[in-house]
């Protein structure tokens, strides 16, 4: 079962930021957050991933709270190419590796 | 575009019959993870495969297996294909199983 609840559908208008929110109560220590991106079924798109601090890369920003219960994916200046749906993700072990467990994501609307 | 590539990137199938799916890794990467994702709902982990060998199996029935080869491709064989099997699937490779990405996926169909 995933490990993030997510709220169904989000929208915002192109050029603000867009924050999209995610919940993880049972997330253990050693586990990191993920989000991806799916646009139109095509293979999931890495964004980026943490574990307890803040982090930021060309395509979004993530604030993960001290507690660790919770994140926020900041796009800055959403685009109408941001159109997607946004999966938080927890890594967890599986066997002696690691997977990605998916829940149902949140559809970002981006518009003009 | 990530580097990985699948294919073919539809098929068309009948109940009963078997299929097999390929993968080729982006270059550098040892690992690749197979997920499945039905119409509306997020990807599911099927397995993981590192050094050739199953590294890792999501809660798939034993009809699904893998393979990886020397080159880190690899493929996806479904056995006594079901209707319920219809869905994308996709392929992801990432090094020791840390970032992965995504392949374009294949569209199965079974009829």
């Amino acid at each position: 079962d995933a490990k993030t609840t997510q709220p169904p559908s989000m929208d915002c208008a192109e050029g603000r930021a867009a924050n999209l929110p995610c919940n993880h109560s049972t997330i253990s220590g050693n586990e990191y957050v993920y989000w991806y991106r799916q646009i139109h079924s095509q293979g999931p798109q890495y964004i980026i991933h943490g574990l307890k601090n803040n982090e930021t890369n060309e395509m979004a920003s993530l604030i993960i709270t001290e507690d660790r219960k919770s994140s926020t994916l900041i796009l800055p200046h959403a685009t109408l190419r941001d159109t997607a749906v946004y999966y938080c993700i927890v890594r967890v072990a599986a066997d002696s590796s690691y997977k990605l467990i998916f829940g149902s994501g949140t559809r970002l609307l981006v518009r003009p | 575009e990530t580097g990985v590539t699948q294919s073919p990137t539809h098929l068309i199938k009948t109940r009963g019959q078997q299929v097999t799916l390929r993968c080729s890794s982006q270059s550098g990467h040892n690992t690749v993870s197979w997920y499945q994702q039905a119409l509306g709902q997020g990807p599911q982990f099927i397995f993981q495969y590192y050094r050739e060998e199953e590294n890792g199996r999501g809660n798939f029935p034993p009809r699904f297996s893998g393979l990886q080869f020397p080159n880190y491709s690899s493929e996806l064989n479904v056995n006594a294909l079901e209707l319920d099997d219809s869905a994308l699937y996709l392929c992801a490779s990432s090094l020791w199983g840390y970032v992965e990405f995504f392949g374009p996926g294949t569209r199965l169909t079974v009829l």
